[in-house]
């Protein structure tokens, strides 16, 4: 029973470089959603999906794209990295909009 | 949009103690209030969690209240043990998105042995 797998775990990037961050959920949730995390700091939303082909925009949208194309994965795309986007990134998934949502251990992103 | 403001950054007790971390919020429309411990090294998991048309909600050692006049919330830890270590989040959402939720900047809570 693995949960919520992401993939990788640490990422080192120079800036301008562009990579995809796997977020993979094997409970059948709809809801999955990718967080950043920085020193200090709460969570703040970056992208979420309410279903296989959706998603929308969070809270912190600027600089990275998402796909929902298949209802277990999420991934999570940064086309050009910046040093500002040097963070903790972390996937959740929930069954539906109203229920606990689960988290992965999260991916620790530097870019030099 | 929503404002979690969470109290204190950092605390400390003695094993057997209790703890207590508060919240407020700022968005009247916000309706879900879930709380998440995280350990080092590890992504946020929920320990508790409240909605709008409660007052508290207990279990076993953890116990959340909710004063929705006032737009605060805070968490109760009784009997605190040297496992409870960790950072504590409080999250605010409108509950039919629950993950879209507002966190606040967490609370490092230590227990000494």
């Amino acid at each position: 029973n693995a949960g919520v797998t992401q993939t990788p775990k640490f990422r080192v990037l120079k800036t301008g470089q562009s990579m995809t961050l796997l977020c993979a959920q094997d409970m059948n949730h709809e809801y999955m959603y990718w967080y950043r995390q920085d020193p200090g700091m709460g969570l703040r939303l970056i992208h979420y999906s309410v279903g296989e082909g959706t998603t929308a925009k969070g809270e912190v949208p600027d600089g990275y794209n998402v796909s929902r194309l298949k209802k277990q994965n999420f991934l999570l795309g940064l086309e050009s990295a910046a040093p500002s986007q040097t963070s903790v990134y972390f996937c959740a998934s929930s069954l539906t909009g109203r229920t606990e949502a689960f988290f992965g251990q999260g991916t620790r992103l530097t870019v030099v | 949009g929503e404002n979690v403001e969470q109290h204190p950054s950092t605390l400390s007790v003695q094993e057997g103690d209790s703890a207590v971390i508060k919240c407020t919020y700022s968005d009247s429309a916000s309706n879900y209030f879930p709380w998440y411990k995280q350990e080092l090294g590890k992504g946020p998991q929920l320990i508790i969690d409240i909605r709008s048309n409660v007052g508290e909600k207990k279990d076993q050692r953890i116990a959340v209240t909710l004063n929705k006049t006032a737009k605060h919330f805070s968490l109760h830890i009784t009997e605190t043990q040297p496992e409870d270590s960790a950072v504590y989040f409080c999250a605010a959402s409108r509950g039919t998105n629950a993950g879209k939720s507002t966190f606040g900047d967490g609370t490092t809570l230590t227990v000494k042995p």
